[in-house]
């Protein structure tokens, strides 16, 4: 079954530790991979996809087709990123639909 | 600037009411799409629409119709409100091509159903 898999609910860092989000999915094809955020009040935004292989905001994520992972990282993390991040995959080019994580909600403490 | 603009920011209803949510794009979109976002369960896809007046099931069409008579344009209906469709609804859209675009967001529609 086509599955995306956050295994964290909750992720609490402090400023300046490295950040890591994890993202697992069950695909047997060759799927696209994106993260969404949604910060407080704000509507939910594309972060980054895994074929533009940018770095957003210092986020960067690797597609890792051997261990099926796109998990999300920043060396420092900043209290603006304290967000909801949505892991997400599109099973066939084109297809335009989504299926998406459970989320992991990112608290960065001062 | 892309916009995806949804009617109603909070919404409460009785069981048992008929219930519509608008949303509108103005970027031209093919593709629009319903989501729920409920905690610990993520987006689950209600309905989508690739084009105008066609549409597609996602995960959990139950309880739900969908309705694009014009290509800006997509409805979500709940036929008859129950408890258990309080929920963030969001509304999406896409643009199409030969990869998967990014789907822009409306700022999502908070119904409580009582």
């Amino acid at each position: 079954a086509q599955r995306v898999t956050q295994p964290e609910k909750l992720l609490s860092v402090f400023k300046g530790a490295p950040v890591e989000l994890k993202c697992n999915y069950s695909y047997s094809g060759s799927p696209e991979l994106f993260w969404y955020v949604q910060y407080s009040r704000q509507r939910l935004q594309l972060l980054l996809r895994h074929i533009s292989r940018e770095s957003i905001k210092g986020f960067t994520a690797d597609l890792n087709k051997g261990e099926t992972s796109f998990h999300l990282k920043k060396p420092f993390a900043q209290e603006e990123d304290s967000a909801m991040y949505y892991c997400a995959l599109s099973p066939t080019s084109g297809t335009y639909k989504y299926i998406f994580g459970t989320g992991t909600r990112l608290k960065v403490l001062a | 600037d892309v916009k995806v603009t949804q009617s109603s920011r909070y919404l409460v209803k009785r069981t048992g009411e008929k219930v519509f949510l608008e949303c509108v794009q103005d970027m031209d979109h093919e593709n629009m799409f319903w989501y729920r976002q409920d905690p610990g369960l993520g987006l689950r896809l209600i309905y989508f629409s690739y084009d105008v007046k066609m549409k597609e099931k996602g995960d959990i069409p139950e309880g739900y119709s969908v309705s694009r008579e014009k290509k800006e344009r997509f409805s979500l209906i709940l036929e008859s409100a129950s408890t258990n469709q309080t929920s963030m609804y969001l509304c999406a859209s896409s643009q199409t091509g030969t990869t998967t675009y990014e789907q822009y967001f409306g700022p999502g529609t908070r119904l409580t159903v009582t």
